[in-house]
């Protein structure tokens, strides 16, 4: 089975410009996160949905951070407008719904804004 | 304050000693999950751990509810140990979100 797949690995986006990150869920998962790292303040939730509901936002991040997921198995990320402080991983990440189920991650997205 | 808190912040040992990190939790627990992280790659799951003690490998994980804590242990260390651990804590109430760690570095000195 494959696992969580995100594109692009890597963008390079210079400031002010709207960028939009991929990220498909491992198949019949219904769980799917989205978090940013940052060495400084490691992992933070950006948005969680289950069963392609919004339950969770990061509230920190709403004002230029949109998560939509329009079907079960694709999720899109968009920041609009980038700051240089939104350089970062995100990271997707899925589960079969239901808490206590293991969490699986995507590569990421390294993200630089210039 | 901060949900989870993980000690130490880094580690560096030699080869074939034992380690031992460990994670704080202030809040109710429903479960605590391990990860692995590789510089530059993903997060893998290593232990689903709600409570008591878990094995794999040269690996051990600790969960003691009410003394709000989870460990892991590395047993015998090798180079391919090296990377960052986390730990992840979901509630017992409310939020089904994983509250992340901010890790432990651990390097290991051939």
């Amino acid at each position: 089975d494959a696992g969580v797949t995100q594109t692009p690995r890597h963008e390079v986006a210079e400031k002010g410009q709207t960028i939009i990150l991929k990220c498909e869920p491992v198949s019949g998962h219904n769980d799917l996160f989205w978090y940013r790292q940052t060495k400084i303040q490691g992992l933070e939730l950006l948005s969680y949905f289950r069963s392609k509901s919004l339950m969770e936002d990061g509230g920190a991040f709403k004002d230029r951070f949109k998560a939509e997921m329009l079907n079960s198995s694709f999720s899109t990320l968009k920041i609009q407008p980038t700051e240089p402080k939104d350089s970062a991983v995100y990271l997707c990440a899925s589960r079969t719904g239901g808490a206590g189920n293991t969490l699986y991650f995507g590569e990421g997205s390294r993200l630089i804004v210039v | 304050g901060q949900q989870v808190q993980q000690s130490p912040a880094s580690l560096v040992l030699q080869e074939g000693e034992n380690a031992e990190l460990q994670c704080n939790f202030s809040t109710s627990l429903n479960s605590m999950q391990w990860f692995y992280q590789r510089p530059g790659g993903s997060l893998v799951s290593l232990f689903y751990n709600p409570s008591g003690t878990k094995h794999s490998g040269r690996l051990t994980s600790t969960t003691v509810i009410k003394e709000r804590r989870s460990s892991l242990h590395i047993s015998s260390s090798q180079t391919t140990d090296s990377g960052t651990y986390l730990c992840a804590l979901e509630p017992g109430t409310g939020s089904n979100r994983l509250t992340f760690g901010k890790g432990t570095k651990f390097s290991l000195i051939p």
